[in-house]
């Protein structure tokens, strides 16, 4: 069974930075493209970015509002994607979730998500 | 970016009816768009993809179809489980978008 379980959310004042995490299992995590999506608290879905694969040079997309303070890596050993936010903002306040991107490029699988809040 | 308009934002019905939820691009995705339901406090769960397949576990009450800028995903005979947000998304091209959501309440 596929399992993401991301972690890492909390509260933090506006300027500072947050590591999230999610840890994958039940699939081959190296063969796929993962992505981050963010839901502000009442409103829709919104796409952060997305890592690729190894076979892809690990290759990195952005949604323009978090190009530049955020940065989406992975550790194809540990089965983790992570999301590096800096210069967080009071609009970052929001559920982010993981997911994973099929064969098909639609979002497969998703994890629960962690809640992020930006507030002074 | 690519713009993704759903209509109508919020709809109610009775179980057993057929819904039809529209969502259209502000440019050519080919099939390039996927279909999502999301419930109160859950992660969304993908349903649809390539515009017109069923993902692997969803209940074949749910179809959708359309190319090009016009899209729709169909509900055949809805249940009480069956009330939540459904999402489209084009990933035909980045940024990846997402329509703004389609509330699907019971009258």
């Amino acid at each position: 069974e596929v399992q993401l379980v991301e972690s890492g959310g909390g509260s933090v004042q506006p300027g500072g930075s947050l590591r999230l995490s999610c840890a994958a299992s039940g699939f081959t995590f190296s063969d796929h493209y993962m992505d981050w999506v963010r839901q502000a608290p009442g409103k829709g879905l919104e796409w952060v970015g997305r890592t690729r694969k190894k076979v892809n040079s690990y290759t990195t997309e952005y949604a323009a509002s978090v190009q530049g303070r955020f940065t989406i890596s992975r550790d194809d050993s540990q089965n983790s994607l992570y999301l590096q936010m800096n210069s967080l903002k009071t609009e970052d306040t929001a559920v982010y979730f993981c997911a994973r991107v099929g064969g098909s490029f639609c979002l497969d699988h998703w994890g629960q998500g962690t809640l992020v809040t930006v507030s002074s | 970016d690519i713009q993704m308009t759903q209509s109508p934002s919020s709809l109610s019905a009775s179980v057993g009816d057929r819904v039809t939820i529209t969502c259209r691009a502000s440019q050519g995705i080919g099939k390039s768009l996927a279909w999502y339901q999301q419930k109160p406090g859950e992660a969304p769960k993908s349903l649809i993809y390539g515009a017109s397949s069923l993902q692997t576990g969803a209940p074949p009450k749910f179809s959708g179809s359309g190319s090009g800028t016009e899209f729709t995903l169909t509900i055949s005979s809805l249940q009480p489980e069956d009330f939540a947000i459904y999402y489209c998304q084009q990933y035909e091209s980045y940024p990846v978008t997402f329509g703004g959501g389609t509330k699907v309440e019971i009258k």
